[in-house]
Order: C-alpha cells, then sequence, then structure tokens
C-alpha cells in the first residue's frame, strides 16, 4: 500500500498562468476527491469522481477550474488563469466504494500564485 | 447541509495533562463522524471515526471520542498529552446517506508544553 501522491508538492506560478496537479489514490479505491485548505482554515470540499464519472462539484469550483479521472485511476486538476486567491493547499484523498468509507489523503499540493 | 464548529483555533496543554478538543455537528440527516490530525506539510491521517456503532470510539496514538446525539458532540480526549501530539486537528462530517462530501471544521492547533 503506497497511500494517496500528489504531483507536484509544491507549485509557485504567476497570475495568469494556468497549472495542473496530478493525484495518483490507492489504487484499489474507486472514489477519488479533491479539498482545498487555504491557511487557518479546515480542508473545504471540490469535486468528488466515482470511477471516471465526476459526480458532484461544489460551487467553489468556478469554470477556470476543472479535474477529470480519465481512466478511473488517476486524477488531474487544472486551474486556468490562476489568481492570487487561488493560493492554497490542494489535497487529494481516495476510498473504498463503500457505505462507511474513510476518505485517505495525500500529501496535498502547496500552491502560490504571485 | 452539514457542518462542524471547534471552537479556540490554538490550544494549549501541558506534556502529561488531560487533551480536550471540542466538536459540535449539525447534520439534517445521521451522521458519520471523523477526526483527523495534519502534521506541518503533510496530509491528513485519520484518528478515528463513528459510523453509526458504538458510541464511544477509540483511535491511534491512544485518543478517543465519544459521539453524543443529544448534545450533537464528538469531542476529542487523550488522557495524557505526548509532545509528539503537537499538531492540527480537525474534525468532519458527512452524511451517512450516501453524501461523500466531508465537511470539515476550521482545527485546533496543538501546542504541548515540556
Amino acid at each position: 500500500d503506497t497511500g494517496v501522491s500528489q504531483d507536484p508538492r509544491h507549485k509557485i506560478t504567476k497570475r495568469g498562468q494556468n497549472v495542473t496537479f496530478r493525484c495518483d489514490p490507492i489504487s484499489e479505491h474507486n472514489r477519488l476527491y479533491w479539498y482545498r485548505q487555504t491557511l487557518g482554515q479546515g480542508p473545504e470540499f471540490l469535486t468528488y469522481f466515482q470511477n471516471e464519472a465526476q459526480l458532484e462539484k461544489s460551487r467553489l469550483l468556478s469554470d477556470r477550474f476543472s479535474a477529470e479521472r480519465p481512466k478511473g485511476s488517476f486524477s488531474t486538476l487544472e486551474i486556468q488563469r490562476t489568481e492570487q486567491g487561488d493560493s492554497a493547499m490542494y489535497l487529494c484523498a481516495s476510498g473504498p466504494l463503500a457505505a462507511q468509507e474513510t476518505q485517505y489523503f495525500g500529501p496535498g499540493t502547496r500552491l502560490l500564485v504571485l | 447541509a452539514q457542518s462542524v464548529t471547534q471552537l479556540g483555533s490554538h490550544v494549549s496543554v501541558s506534556e502529561g495533562a488531560l487533551v480536550l478538543l471540542r466538536c459540535n455537528y449539525s447534520s439534517s440527516v445521521p451522521p458519520y463522524l471523523f477526526w483527523y490530525v495534519q502534521y506541518p506539510n503533510q496530509g491528513l491521517q485519520l484518528l478515528l471515526k463513528y459510523t453509526s456503532a458504538a458510541t464511544l470510539v477509540k483511535g491511534i496514538n491512544g485518543f478517543e471520542a465519544e459521539f453524543k446525539k443529544s448534545e450533537t458532540s464528538f469531542h476529542l480526549t487523550k488522557p495524557s498529552a505526548h509532545m509528539s501530539d503537537a499538531a492540527e486537528y480537525f474534525c468532519a462530517v458527512r452524511r451517512a446517506d450516501g453524501n461523500n462530501r466531508l465537511a470539515f471544521g476550521k482545527g485546533n492547533q496543538v501546542v504541548v508544553i515540556p
């Protein structure tokens, strides 16, 4: 069990640039989640996949954000035209297809938009 | 919608003293409740969870929590604090009816005083 991995761990970009983050879930997990955590706050839900289907999106996920999980394995989160307010830790979690699932979190990608 | 309240962003406790972190939740349907711990520059690690079985839940590292429906609470305790308990602790709630998103509190930063 290698756990949930995320790449990169840190990203510094200039305002207006596009960035893409990758998440590799625990291999047997069907569900994959993205959360955003800003300084001094708890994580906030962004979106959720079951296999390759994106089943739920938060209103926090503006049209500049897009997430994919093309083959039901790894997922990518892209932010277009980044803004300073996008600076945050982006956390990925995965869980099994079970009613009482536990979500297992990766180490996160810390984004700084200058 | 579900929500969690954690009061007191910073909690100081002496080494060897009781650790008590309070969590009150709001949910329109029966909840599942979780406590996660986050060490600096790391993702969230599950401490324990309540999923409608026993109301007193034991977790890792000597932590436990009690679900009290009448008080809508899920407070986290540890009888004797250790220096390694210094971290940020998050309470989270999700619905038990298939909606999988976690709603987190703002967290408690625990400082252990030698």
